[in-house]
């Protein structure tokens, strides 16, 4: 049973283009998590998705960023117009429920994005 | 606003040597992580602490908890080098799937 899986590991985008991060949950997860990491910080919560819907996106930022979590496919988090800001590690948590952390929520290895 | 502080933020220490990590947040919350990340790594639990009182173990580390001070410890005993990493601590919101999360204490142990 693979874990979640995120690609890229690393990607590397200019200003102004945009960036697309993958996650792909663990088999049975149908609830995904995705975090923001800074140099030198703790993760900060972005958005909770379940298959089809956003259920909260309070820790997103309101222009640029958006994400989904279609019916088939991965969860995608897409960030338009990157700026060097943005550069940071992107983490993706996906659990069986409606809860985050402990045993019950996995982590992906992240994708870290480097604007430049 | 639930806030989460940890400190130290960096520590370096001698192999065979004890120490304890602090964890303080600001609200109520009766749901507590440790985590461990390597560099360049993803994130793996470690304990979750889910009442006062609260102690767990796993080998050289035991972490505990006091909500009544809102306090978490996460004491290293006769550290070795394989335990050099960041350890963050976190907690939930009401809403009990945000996690809030500490800056991280990045540890290096010497051998």
């Amino acid at each position: 049973n693979a874990g979640v899986m995120q690609n890229p590991r690393h990607l590397v985008r200019r200003r102004g283009q945009e960036a697309r991060l993958r996650c792909s949950p663990m088999k049975g997860h149908s609830h995904v998590y995705w975090y923001r990491q800074l140099p030198e910080e703790g993760l900060k919560f972005m958005v909770y998705l379940q298959k089809e819907n956003i259920i909260d996106e309070s820790g997103m930022p309101k222009e640029r960023f958006s994400a989904e979590f279609p019916k088939e496919g991965p969860s995608i988090l897409r960030i338009q117009q990157v700026v060097r800001g943005d550069s940071a590690a992107y983490f993706c948590a996906s659990s069986p429920r409606a809860k985050v952390g402990g045993t019950e929520a996995f982590f992906g290895q992240g994708t870290r994005l480097t604007v430049v | 606003e639930l806030k989460v502080e940890q400190n130290p933020l960096f520590l370096s220490m001698q192999e065979g040597k004890n120490y304890t990590i602090y964890c303080n947040y600001s609200t109520t919350s009766d749901r507590l992580y440790w985590y461990r990340q390597d560099p360049g790594k993803s994130l793996e639990s470690l304990f979750v602490l889910l009442s006062n009182g609260a102690v767990k173990q796993e080998g050289r580390l035991m972490a505990s908890l006091d909500t009544k001070a809102r306090l978490s410890t996460l004491h290293i005993t006769a550290a070795v080098h394989d335990l050099s990493a960041t350890y963050f601590c976190a907690v939930t919101t009401d809403s009990n799937y945000q996690l809030i999360w500490g800056a991280g204490t990045k540890l290096i142990i010497k051998p």
